[in-house]
């Protein structure tokens, strides 16, 4: 059974900051990895689609990568900003049923 | 990408009611799902809902629970039936134009029962 996990739980940093998110899954095999970002009371939005043949993609500030090898997914965000803050949510898209398995998320605070 | 709206946003209902909650679609979608969202958790996957046929359920999700209605390639509903205050919970729906397309989601349904 396919288990997603994120550390760390929570992270609070300075405005300017580079960080690092990370994702962790216990079955390979899987189609692609999406980071989400969820703001208090709102629904999701996507930020990258990771296909599981690629390594890594780039959208702005946030870089995402996988090595589904080792079933490891980070999310880089360069130069944090206060708007940046946020839970960040991976999920994973198990291969043959194409559901989603999300993982447990990262509270963010970029503090000003 | 597709846009997704959810109605209601938020309600309160009594012990033992109904609801159910409307995801539409700005445009033909291939899959639709339906996610839960305990106070404090992550996302879990209750049904994938098919287009003209029953829903696909998780492991913990039955029909009579939660039954799902996909008449078409931009709508669904989800039905929580005889609520109880551990049906308190976000509801989302999310939507996809192929399985390795990425999922989009609704702001979500926020319910709360006394």
């Amino acid at each position: 059974k396919q288990e997603v996990t994120q550390i760390p739980a929570a992270l609070s940093v300075p405005e300017g900051e580079n960080l690092v998110l990370n994702c962790s899954f216990t079955d390979s095999a899987i189609y692609n990895l999406q980071w989400f970002r969820q703001d208090p009371g709102k629904g999701l939005t996507s930020l990258l689609l990771i296909q599981s043949s690629q390594r890594e993609q780039t959208s702005g500030r946030l870089n995402a990568s996988l090595d589904k090898s080792s079933g490891r997914s980070t999310l880089y965000i360069a130069a944090s900003q206060p708007g940046d803050s946020a839970t960040y949510l991976c999920a994973v898209a198990q291969s043959g049923t194409y559901k989603y398995i999300f993982g447990t998320g990262t509270r963010l605070k970029v503090l000003a | 990408s597709a846009v997704i709206s959810q109605k209601p946003s938020r309600d309160i209902c009594q012990r033992g009611t109904s609801l159910t909650i409307q995801c539409q679609v700005d445009s033909q979608v291939t899959m639709m799902f339906w996610y839960r969202q305990q106070p404090g958790q992550s996302l879990t996957l209750i049904a994938t809902a098919n287009q003209g046929s029953e829903a696909t359920y998780e492991s913990g999700f039955v029909i009579d629970k939660f039954p799902i209605s996909r008449p078409n390639l931009t709508f669904s509903t989800l039905t929580v039936s005889n609520m109880s205050p551990e049906d308190s919970s976000i509801y989302l729906c999310s939507a996809a134009t192929g399985s390795h397309q990425p999922q989009h989601f609704g702001d979500g349904t926020r319910l709360s029962i006394l």
